[in-house]
């Protein structure tokens, strides 16, 4: 079973504009990543964020979590054609059963 | 380099036949992870070991068989039991058991002929 879900599922922007992922999970974490994949290849780490913190910032990326939503939000700003991949968030799932579960997917195009 | 590797990149396989795709990583992490990703789709987990000659299943382990005897190798069989396998298949690991960065290899898409 899926343990997060990204909304929206495909985004399309134009380039310089932000884009804006969410993603929603079911039960308690310990952190929550997010990962991006390019066609066809393997996915690549972009940031982690603990439980107990709120944002986190890398480059021109932001991460948001709110545990008591159980929501994360992942924010590019000023995209580039190059930032069009699928974006995934992944939780350790449920508490303790360490393991890595991968949402949906976000498809994000940047249109030049 | 410091890395995680798979192998082949494409492989074909005829019903019936049981195939084997190799993961392997020089980054001694002691986690190791199998996903299997359909078009367009998420992640689902196969497997996954977090110490030498352990592993469990994960969400979709019928039809799927590991073992982990090296620390930097976590071999996937995916056997004839698999009544759907045509898929890509991505491997992973990470330092230790908190869940840390997962380093991902480049897949092997595999194809039923």
């Amino acid at each position: 079973s899926q343990q997060g879900e990204e909304d929206p599922q495909a985004l399309s922007i134009q380039e310089g504009e932000n884009a804006t992922m969410n993603c929603s999970y079911k039960t308690s974490i310990n952190n929550l990543q997010w990962y991006r994949q390019n066609s066809g290849r393997g996915l690549v780490h972009l940031i982690l964020i603990r439980s107990n913190e709120r944002e986190k910032h890398s480059g021109r990326l932001r991460v948001t979590l709110d545990t008591s939503k159980k929501s994360s939000s992942l924010l590019i700003t000023a995209s580039r054609a190059a930032d069009t991949a699928s974006y995934f968030c992944a939780t350790d799932g449920i508490q303790g059963a360490q393991k890595l579960v991968f949402g949906q997917g976000t498809r994000l195009t940047i249109n030049p | 380099d410091g890395g995680i590797t798979q192998s082949p990149k494409y492989l074909f396989r005829k019903e019936g036949q049981n195939v084997t795709l190799s993961c392997e990583q020089n980054l001694n992490h002691d986690a190791m992870y199998w996903y299997r990703q359909d078009p367009g789709q998420g992640l689902r987990l196969i497997y996954y070991s977090q110490i030498v000659n352990d592993f469990q299943k994960g969400d979709i382990a019928e039809g799927y068989s590991v073992s982990r005897e090296k620390k930097e190798s976590f071999p996937l069989t995916v056997t004839s039991a698999q009544k759907n396998p045509t898929a890509f298949y991505l491997c992973a690991s990470s330092i230790d058991r908190d869940l840390s960065e997962a380093f991902f290899g480049q897949g092997t898409r595999l194809t039923v002929v």
